[in-house]
């Protein structure tokens, strides 16, 4: 089976960096993902990670270790709008079936 | 615009009423998923299709049918719907783009409610 593990709720502070920690057993690996859903909406996607090491997009970073089973995504310069729910997804295959985790809420707050 | 659409948005419907929710994209993306989520369960997929034609189950796909006709459509089934399938449902379409990186694009949902 697939196992993906997330906090369930973290809260920071405007201006600060906050670390959303996603670890992982899974039968596989083919990639892991990292999404943003605003409460009432659609995920919105982030980031794709396949290989070891750390990926930035501007304001969002997304790490991977592979042999560590480990994932963090990284927002800096927090803002009000990241206040959102965070989810973690692993790709175990080389098709396109998905395991998410359940997803960390951050509350951001001033 | 890059965009995926569900119809419809929301329904409400009574237990063995077959209903079909339909998914279309526009971004000509050979992966289409459709996942359902519930409070304190997170996301889960139910069916994913590689492109028209090739379909295959994700981690809940019972009671559930899907089909790939059309590379834009992938369309949603519930022969026989019962209230344990009410929920709030994503349609999603990706391609792996050929630098490696990855895109995707979720619908805005479909809150089902079957009583």
């Amino acid at each position: 089976g697939q196992n993906i593990d997330q906090p369930t709720e973290m809260t920071a502070t405007e201006g600060a960096i906050v670390q959303i920690n996603c670890t992982y057993q899974t039968s596989g690996f083919n990639g892991l993902f990292w999404y943003q859903q605003h409460a009432g909406e659609a995920p919105t996607f982030l980031s794709y990670n396949v290989l070891d090491g750390l990926e930035e997009k501007g304001r969002f970073s997304s790490f991977l270790s592979r042999s560590k089973g480990y994932s963090y995504l990284l927002l800096k310069e927090l803002q009000m709008k990241d206040s959102a729910s965070y989810l973690c997804a692993v790709r175990p295959g080389g098709y396109q079936k998905v395991t998410f985790g359940t997803g960390t809420k951050l509350q951001v707050i001033p | 615009e890059a965009q995926v659409t569900q119809n419809p948005r929301y329904l409400i419907t009574v237990t063995g009423k077959k209903l079909t929710v339909t998914c279309s994209q526009n971004m000509n993306h050979e992966y289409m998923s459709w996942y359902r989520q519930d409070p304190g369960l997170g996301l889960r997929q139910i069916y994913y299709s590689m492109n028209v034609e090739v379909t295959d189950k994700g981690d809940v796909p019972e009671g559930y049918k899907v089909s790939r006709k059309e590379k834009r459509n992938f369309p949603l089934i519930l022969e026989s719907p019962s209230p344990n399938q009410t929920s709030l449902y994503f349609c999603a379409s990706s391609r792996i783009q050929g630098t490696g990186g990855y895109e995707q694009y979720f619908g805005p949902g479909t809150r089902l409610t079957v009583t």
